[in-house]
């Protein structure tokens, strides 16, 4: 059974710090890896998308890398804001199903 | 591209209840999903439709709860004789097919369920 662990819980950083929030999974076969921001009582907004094949995914502030043999993928943020404040979420795709298994989420708190 | 809409945003329901959740996807979206989060969780898979057909379910889904997707348009989500521990935020999202490993998800801002 594919299972999604996060690590930390919860961050809290000042403004400007780069950080990295840790994702991983215990069953290799995946077709890919999606890290979404949460923020609170709202859905979820896709960050980035990874596929098996790729190492990593680059967007502005934001990089995600993947490395499927050891099951883990990180979240780089740079230079961090209080906009950033959210919890994100990783979430990996296997077999053939098209469903997504979440991890339960970084809370992440960027104080000014 | 107005997004996925949910409604209502908020439900406070009475145990025992029927509610019934409406999703609108991205209009051009062929797949869409359901998903039920509680607090301080990720969110957990329930069903997906390819158009109009369901073609996954969760073993979370007992037969109290039904979907539809008719036309492939729009969705629902019904909840019947509701329990206490069915109180969660449900999420809809919707993608277009591009392949499995390419397969990006968009979601609504969800339905609060509240069970008293």
């Amino acid at each position: 059974k594919q299972e999604v662990t996060q690590i930390p819980a919860a961050l809290s950083v000042p403004e400007g710090e780069n950080l990295v929030l840790n994702c991983s999974f215990t069953d290799s076969a995946i077709y890919n890896l999606q890290w979404f921001r949460q923020d609170p009582g709202k859905g979820l907004t896709s960050l980035l998308l990874i596929q098996s094949s790729q190492r990593e995914q680059t967007s502005g502030r934001l990089n995600a890398s993947l490395d499927k043999s050891s099951g883990r993928s990180t979240l780089y943020i740079a230079a961090s804001q209080p906009g950033d404040s959210a919890t994100y979420l990783c979430a990996v795709t296997k077999d053939s199903s098209y469903k997504l298994i979440f991890g339960s989420g970084t809370r992440l708190l960027v104080r000014p | 591209d107005t997004g996925v809409s949910q409604n209502p945003r908020h439900k406070i329901t009475k145990r025992g209840q029927n509610v019934t959740f409406r999703c609108d996807p991205i209009s051009e979206h062929n797949r869409l999903y359901w998903y039920r989060q509680t607090l301080g969780q990720g969110p957990e898979f329930l069903t997906y439709f390819q158009n109009e057909a369901q073609l996954e379910k969760s073993r979370l889904l007992s037969d109290r709860f039904s979907a539809e997707r008719p036309k492939g348009s729009f969705s629902t989500l019904e909840i019947q004789r509701t329990e206490q521990g069915d109180s969660a935020m449900y999420l809809c999202a919707s993608s277009l097919s591009r392949g499995i490993a390419n397969e990006k998800l968009f979601f609504g801002s969800g339905t609060q369920l509240s069970v008293l």
